[in-house]
């Protein structure tokens, strides 16, 4: 089964400072979707971003997909305690009208105050 | 709207037993899905429906049953309930993804199942 493979499994930053997390894939897409877990809670949206786009935005997010690469990145800009969080991509295979996404294990992403 | 709501939020069962995880959704959404998550792994789909009276396996099915019986509910078997099983359970519920659309699964809390 595919599966997206995030990078770093692990991210220790201060307050203010930019986190970025990257995510690899194996086959063609449909989209590339990005969720942010925290402790003890189910996941959460963040941002979608589909095959023929590159870039997009949202608030202090910000997304790059690389199709020829298979890759995708996510920035948080000047980070906050509060983006403490696991953060998953997860990915929908082309073609797919199914909706079936497939997780990587996560980023697991610390700000200190 | 509530979004989607699982029950119970834990669970401890014996080798054996069975029991039925609840998920619903006041969205109207067409899809449902249902995750496991275990330490250090992603999300693993269990199985996942595309509407009502339609589902079909995800990655790890073995052991699990669902149906789909309306658009609201989407409710998760255990049929026999072994230690590999003790996980965190996710119920998920989305649109079908259109141009333009903002996409994205709904997730509820999750339920923590143990199985001694």
């Amino acid at each position: 089964s595919q599966q997206g493979e995030e990078d770093p499994q692990a991210l220790s930053i201060q307050e203010g400072e930019n986190a970025t997390m990257n995510c690899s894939y194996k086959t063609s897409i449909n989209n590339l979707q990005w969720y942010r877990q925290n402790s003890g809670r189910g996941l959460v949206h963040l941002i979608l971003i589909r095959s023929n786009e590159r870039e997009k935005h949202s608030g202090r997010l910000r997304v790059t997909l690389d199709t020829s690469k298979k890759s995708s990145s996510l920035l948080i800009t000047a980070s906050r305690a509060a983006d403490t969080a696991s953060y998953f991509c997860a990915t929908e295979d082309r073609g797919s009208t199914l909706g079936r996404l497939y997780f990587g294990r996560g980023t697991q992403l610390t700000v200190w105050p | 709207n509530a979004g989607v709501t699982q029950t119970p939020k834990f669970q401890v069962l014996k080798t054996g037993q069975s029991m039925t995880l609840q998920c619903a959704q006041d969205m109207n959404h067409e899809y449902m899905s249902w995750y496991r998550q275990d330490p250090g792994m992603g999300l693993r789909l269990i199985h996942y429906s595309v509407g009502a009276g339609i589902t079909d396996q995800g990655e790890v099915p073995n052991g699990y049953n669902v149906s789909r019986s309306t658009t609201e509910d989407f409710p998760l078997r255990l049929l026999s309930a072994a230690p590999s099983q003790t996980s965190v359970y996710f119920c998920a519920s989305s649109y079908r993804v259109v141009a333009g659309g903002p996409g994205g699964q709904f997730f509820g809390p999750g339920t923590r199942l143990t199985v001694l």
